[in-house]
């Protein structure tokens, strides 16, 4: 199973801040890695797709990047409807792995 | 525009199977994967299962492996998740989830199975 590791698990911070979160793949997925967020009781939201693919709707402070097998979720310019807890997926391979979670809260 | 409706709260006694529904409309239901996600209180996401309808063809986590059964019938456009031998750390919200092969844009609402011990 590819393990997905992701950092930090939580993550404090302002209205205006960038931030940035990260999840790095045990082994290569070939940018097969999505992000989600998750308000509490609520399903999970596909932000990005294919690691930097925006999906309809979503606003364009949010952005995806990859290195190697590390991948960033960027928020440049938090606003209040984000804090939320955000998590990666990849779907390179069966079974499709979640990072453990960032919870990003009002500082 | 895809619409999943999941079947409704159960409490099951520990030892015994829960079966939740999940209902898609607006969209072509063979073509994708239906998978079965589940969180416990407070905690992160767990990727189940998946079954691509249009093949009839169902992939599992190794840690479920022998428990679950995911199925989909394609003429009520229903997936269904059975979990067998039900223990108290089976208690969680489980959602279904419409995927294209890239991430899944469409989720149902969650189901929360109890197990009491």
């Amino acid at each position: 199973d590819i393990q997905m590791t992701q950092s930090p698990s939580s993550l404090p911070a302002s209205v205006g801040d960038r931030v940035n979160i990260t999840c790095r793949a045990s082994h290569g997925i070939a940018i097969s890695l999505a992000w989600y967020q998750q308000k509490p009781g609520k399903a999970p939201k596909l932000l990005l797709s294919s690691a930097s693919r925006l999906e309809s709707g979503v606003p364009s402070r949010f952005s995806g990047g990859e290195s190697g097998t590390d991948y960033t979720l960027t928020i440049s310019g938090l606003q209040p409807e984000d804090f939320a807890t955000y998590y990666c997926q990849q779907y390179y391979s069966i079974p499709r792995t979640f990072g453990q979670g960032t919870k990003v809260e009002i500082k | 525009q895809i619409q999943l409706v999941q079947s409704g709260a159960e409490v099951k006694n520990s030892g015994s199977s829960v079966k939740v529904s999940c209902k898609a409309s607006g969209g072509t239901f063979s073509s994708y994967t239906i998978d079965w996600v589940r969180q416990a209180p407070g905690q992160g996401l767990e990727w189940m299962g998946r079954v691509i309808p249009g093949l009839g063809i169902s992939n599992y986590a190794q840690r479920f492996q022998g428990r679950i059964t995911i199925t989909a019938d394609r003429f009520t456009t229903t997936a269904y998740m059975e979990l067998s031998s039900l223990r108290s750390e089976d208690t969680a919200v489980y959602y279904c989830a419409w995927g294209r092969g890239e991430g899944s844009p469409y989720w149902g609402q969650g189901t929360l199975v109890t197990v009491a011990s």
